[in-house]
C-alpha cells in the first residue's frame, strides 16, 4: 500500500527486553522523523534522518537506536525497554531538500502504541 | 530554544459553536507556524500552515493568522461539527531547519450534538 506505515500497531514487552518498532514509507521522502506522544507532552522528537545512513538525535533520545540502510525504512530500537517508555510512537516522513526559510509537510503514520510492563 | 504553548483542554462545545484554539509560541528567526489535527486512532494530518507574519492559513472552515507581534498563531472556526472531535496541536518550524518540528502539547475537542 502507498504511504507510511508502522509495525506492530500493538506491543506490550516487559522491562529489559529490546523492541524494534518498523517504519515504511513508500514516497521515497528523503526525511524521517520518530516522535513519542505523551499525555502533556504533545509529540516530542526521538530521532531524524535527512537521508539513508544520515541520522541525528532529536529531543528525546536516551535509550532509543536508529537505523536507516534504505531510504524506505527508519527502524526504532528500544534497546532495554523501561517503564518510561511506555508511550505511543509515530514515524513521518517529508520531501525534498531543506533550505533555510523553506517547510515541507510532515506525513504521519498511525502510530505504535507500546505498553512495557 | 523554541517552544509552543497552547491552551489547555479538553475544549468542548456544542455543534455550530464558535472555536478558538489559543496557540503562542517562542523562537529566534522567523519559524513557520502549523496546525495538526489528530482523529481518534490515527496519526496526524497537516490542517494548515503559514509561513510568514501576516500570513493567513486556512483549510476545512479552520483558520489561522500569524501575528509576530503578539507571538500567536490561534485556531478559530465559524461552526463546529461533530465530525471535528480530535486532538488539535500547533507547531513551529524548529530553527535548526531540516524540516524538524517542535508541537505543543495538543488540545483536545469534543463536540456534542
Amino acid at each position: 500500500d502507498a504511504g507510511i506505515t508502522q509495525s506492530p500497531r500493538y506491543k506490550i514487552t516487559e522491562t529489559g527486553r529490546q523492541v524494534t518498532l518498523m517504519c515504511h514509507q513508500t514516497w521515497s521522502h528523503s526525511y524521517m522523523f520518530w516522535y513519542r506522544q505523551d499525555l502533556g507532552h504533545g509529540l516530542r522528537l526521538i530521532y531524524y534522518s535527512a537521508a539513508a545512513d544520515i541520522t541525528d538525535k532529536g529531543e528525546v533520545p536516551d535509550g532509543y537506536v536508529v537505523s536507516r540502510s534504505k531510504t524506505e525504512n527508519f527502524p526504532l530500537t528500544l534497546e532495554s525497554a523501561t517503564r518510561s517508555q511506555t508511550s505511543v510512537y509515530f514515524c513521518a516522513s517529508s520531501e525534498g531538500e531543506w533550505r533555510a526559510g523553506s517547510y515541507n509537510e510532515q506525513f504521519f503514520g498511525p502510530g505504535t502504541r507500546l505498553t512495557v510492563l | 530554544g523554541d517552544s509552543v504553548t497552547q491552551m489547555e483542554g479538553p475544549v468542548t462545545l456544542s455543534e455550530e459553536a464558535f472555536l478558538t484554539i489559543n496557540c503562542t509560541y517562542t523562537a529566534t528567526g522567523y519559524p513557520s507556524l502549523f496546525w495538526y489535527v489528530q482523529y481518534p486512532g490515527e496519526g496526524l494530518q497537516l490542517l494548515l500552515k503559514a509561513t510568514k507574519a501576516d500570513d493567513k492559513g486556512s483549510n476545512k472552515g479552520f483558520e489561522a493568522t500569524y501575528r509576530k507581534e503578539t507571538t500567536s498563531f490561534h485556531l478559530e472556526k465559524g461552526s463546529v461539527q461533530v465530525s471535528d472531535s480530535a486532538v488539535y496541536f500547533c507547531a513551529l518550524s524548529d530553527s535548526g531547519g531540516y524540516n524538524k518540528l517542535i508541537f505543543g502539547a495538543g488540545t483536545r475537542l469534543a463536540v456534542h450534538p
